[in-house]
């Protein structure tokens, strides 16, 4: 079965700093991994995905994530934090199942950058 | 462009009350539809999919239904809500087909509490 673990409930990082936020997956086959950002009492949005190709995969606001493929990790990074980027984080992992295909998340990371 | 509606925003209901959330796609044909349920702001729990009108999936066994009258409507329902039915449904859509590993456009959401 398709997993993804963030082994962090919790990271906090001073605005300015850089940021890193964890996730590993396990995976039969190809991982085609995705992260998405939820503001409070809001749906989520999609940040990046990796299907294939650079294992270093850009996404919107200013947000990146480094694939590695030895270590299983999937690890969400920004340069510089905002305090706008304060929000729950989920990774997650694609799978197959009766002609559709499934996301399966983690359990959320809340990232808390403090001014 | 696409988008996604959900209503109502919030729902309070009684015990044993039914239910019926809505969900509402725009800009898109034939996609493949999603609901989600999230308890206590974290992990998203897959409850049933959609690849085509008339055609549910449940991941599952629960009190709960959904039904796709049409290519761009899903619709989540109960016929007697149990408090354990509490928290904040999310539906999604992607881009069916095409490719298969689509990033998921979710909704704004809806927050049901069952008192």
């Amino acid at each position: 079965a398709q997993s993804v673990a963030q082994p962090e409930d919790q990271v906090n990082v001073a605005e300015g700093n850089p940021l890193t936020v964890k996730c590993t997956y396990s995976v039969s086959g190809n991982p085609y991994l995705f992260w998405y950002v939820q503001y409070p009492n809001r749906g989520l949005q999609f940040l990046l995905k990796y299907i294939t190709g650079d294992n270093l995969v850009k996404g919107s606001y200013g947000f990146e994530a480094e694939f590695n493929k030895s270590q299983t990790s999937f690890h969400l990074k920004k340069p510089s934090a905002l305090v706008s980027d304060s929000a729950l984080y989920f990774c997650a992992v694609i799978h197959s199942g009766a002609g559709s295909y499934q996301l399966t998340f983690g359990k959320g990371t809340k990232l808390s950058v403090i001014p | 462009s696409q988008t996604i509606h959900q209503w109502p925003a919030t729902l309070v209901q009684p015990v044993g009350s039914p239910l019926s959330l809505e969900c509402t796609v725009e800009g898109t044909s034939n996609p493949n539809l999603y609901w989600y349920r999230q308890a206590a702001g974290r992990g998203l729990q897959l409850l049933f999919y959609s690849v085509g009108i008339g055609q549910i999936s449940s991941e599952v066994p629960q009190n709960l239904s959904a039904s796709r009258p049409q290519d761009r409507q899903f619709i989540l329902s109960s016929k007697k809500l149990l408090l354990s039915d509490s928290g904040f449904y999310l539906c999604a859509w992607a881009k069916g087909k095409a490719s298969s590993y689509n990033e998921q456009f979710f909704g704004p959401g809806t927050r049901l509490t069952v008192l």
